[in-house]
């Protein structure tokens, strides 16, 4: 069984602060797909990693995928509260079909 | 607005009862995918289909059931409710059934008193 450990659970900053969160697992994936959930919506999908060592940047958001395949991280810089949400990190298996998702990070702005 | 379609949003049961919950894909994808999120649990895929056939098999119990009927919308059949089944059930859909991005419906919300 594929699992991810995502770390921080909750944080809570203040507007203008930078952040990381991690997204861990001793299993490999064949992508790692990060989204961001409100509250009464469904996960929107932010970005889609696929190469070990690839980084990929989305305005003040960092995704890296780990050389291994194994982990990710995403980096948040000058967090606005536009940012608060639940960010989830998502591994797919071999096949492409069957995504394992993280715990989540509960991420709060304060202006 | 992701373009996949559930209902109803919110359901209200007692256990014992069976209800079934709709998803409607995006235009164009043939493959669905349904996940369940609870507080204690996140978000855990429970199976997936793929031009009407089952494709593959998550974390579903015996009690539920799935389908995906020829104009490609899906139906999550969740029967002999128990107080633990109240969760939000997410659809998804994709394009094809490997390596594509999943998109989200807004999910159902199953309470059962």
């Amino acid at each position: 069984t594929q699992l991810l450990e995502q770390s921080p659970q909750f944080l809570s900053i203040q507007e203008g602060e930078n952040l990381t969160v991690y997204c861990n697992s001793s299993s490999v994936f064949s992508s790692l797909q990060w989204y961001r959930q409100e509250p009464g919506e469904g996960p929107v999908l932010l970005v889609t990693v696929v190469t070990g060592g690839e980084v990929k940047k989305l305005k003040r958001l960092t995704f890296q995928f780990g050389d291994a395949r194994k982990d990710s991280s995403l980096h948040i810089t000058a967090a606005q509260p536009g940012d608060t949400g639940l960010y989830l990190c998502a591994g797919a298996n071999n096949a492409g079909n069957m995504l394992t998702f993280g715990g989540g990070t509960r991420l709060m702005v304060k202006p | 607005d992701s373009g996949v379609t559930q209902t109803p949003k919110h359901l209200i049961t007692a256990t014992g009862q069976r209800v079934t919950l709709r998803c409607s894909p995006r235009s164009g994808d043939l493959s669905v995918y349904w996940y369940q999120q609870s507080l204690d649990q996140g978000l855990q895929f429970l199976i997936q289909y793929y031009n009407g056939e089952e494709r593959a098999k998550g974390n579903i119990l015996e009690r539920f059931s799935a389908q995906q009927f020829p104009d490609l919308h899906s139906e999550l059949n969740l029967s002999s409710l128990e107080l633990g089944d109240s969760a939000l059930y997410f659809c998804a859909s994709s394009v094809t059934g490997r390596g594509q991005p999943q998109h989200f419906g807004d999910g159902t919300r199953l309470s059962i008193l």
